[in-house]
């Protein structure tokens, strides 16, 4: 079946670092990939999303490209700063046949420093 | 506002004492889904309903129904609820969910599930 891997957390970083969060896939066809964030005691929300390969999805600094040869979707931004503290998910859902299922990774959780 | 709302938002009971956790959409969205979220786990598909009176098997099933009457609601029923079923659970909807424009989803603040 589909399934999504993220890199492993947490991941501490000072204000203004560079961030990437790898995220790599397993899936038939051409899923649609999304990165969701979960901010302390909320839901998730979407952050930025691609559904086809070479899409570029970007948000709020946050940036991710659709790699087809890598089956990779990883998430980056250049100056992080204390507000992106949260926890970030990678998820895809099919192209074609079950049409209803939802994967999502484990989630990496992100800390921020002044 | 668009929304998806839960109730209740936290719960402590007993095992094997019947619950409901409702989940209501405003966006007219066909689909909607429960999920459950454990550390380490991430977030693990429960049902999902693509229409109204439509619902299908998500990765976790077991110890859990679902219901699709209207199109707005979505309940979530433990009817023996046990512990390994204390979770944080997060209903989410969406306009569709092929590919294309329009699949993202929607969710729910999350319901705090404690079960002794």
């Amino acid at each position: 079946g589909d399934s999504v891997t993220q890199m492993e957390g947490p991941v501490t970083l000072s204000e203004e670092a560079f961030l990437t969060i790898n995220c790599t896939y397993t899936a038939t066809g051409y899923p649609s990939l999304f990165w969701y964030v979960q901010y302390p005691g909320e839901g998730l929300q979407l952050l930025l999303k691609a559904t086809k390969a070479d899409d570029k999805g970007s948000n709020k600094g946050f940036e991710a490209t659709y790699r087809k040869e890598t089956t990779s979707f990883h998430l980056e931004k250049g100056s992080v700063q204390v507000s992106d503290s949260a926890v970030y998910f990678c998820a895809l859902i099919p192209s074609w046949g079950n049409a209803g299922k939802s994967t999502f990774g484990d989630g990496t959780t992100l800390t921020v420093k002044p | 506002e668009a929304q998806v709302t839960q109730n209740p938002r936290y719960l402590i009971t007993v095992t094997g004492k019947k619950l409901t956790v409702t989940c209501s959409q405003n966006m007219n969205h066909e689909y909607m889904s429960w999920y459950r979220q454990d550390p380490g786990l991430g977030l693990r598909q429960i049902y999902y309903s693509m229409n109204v009176e439509v619902t299908d098997k998500g990765d976790v099933p077991e110890g859990y129904k679902v219901s699709r009457k209207e199109k707005r609601n979505f309940p979530l029923i433990l009817e023996s609820p046990s512990p390994n079923q204390t979770s944080l659970y997060f209903c989410a909807s969406s306009p569709r969910l092929a590919g294309g424009p329009g699949n993202e989803q929607f969710f729910g603040p999350g319901t705090r599930l404690t079960v002794l």
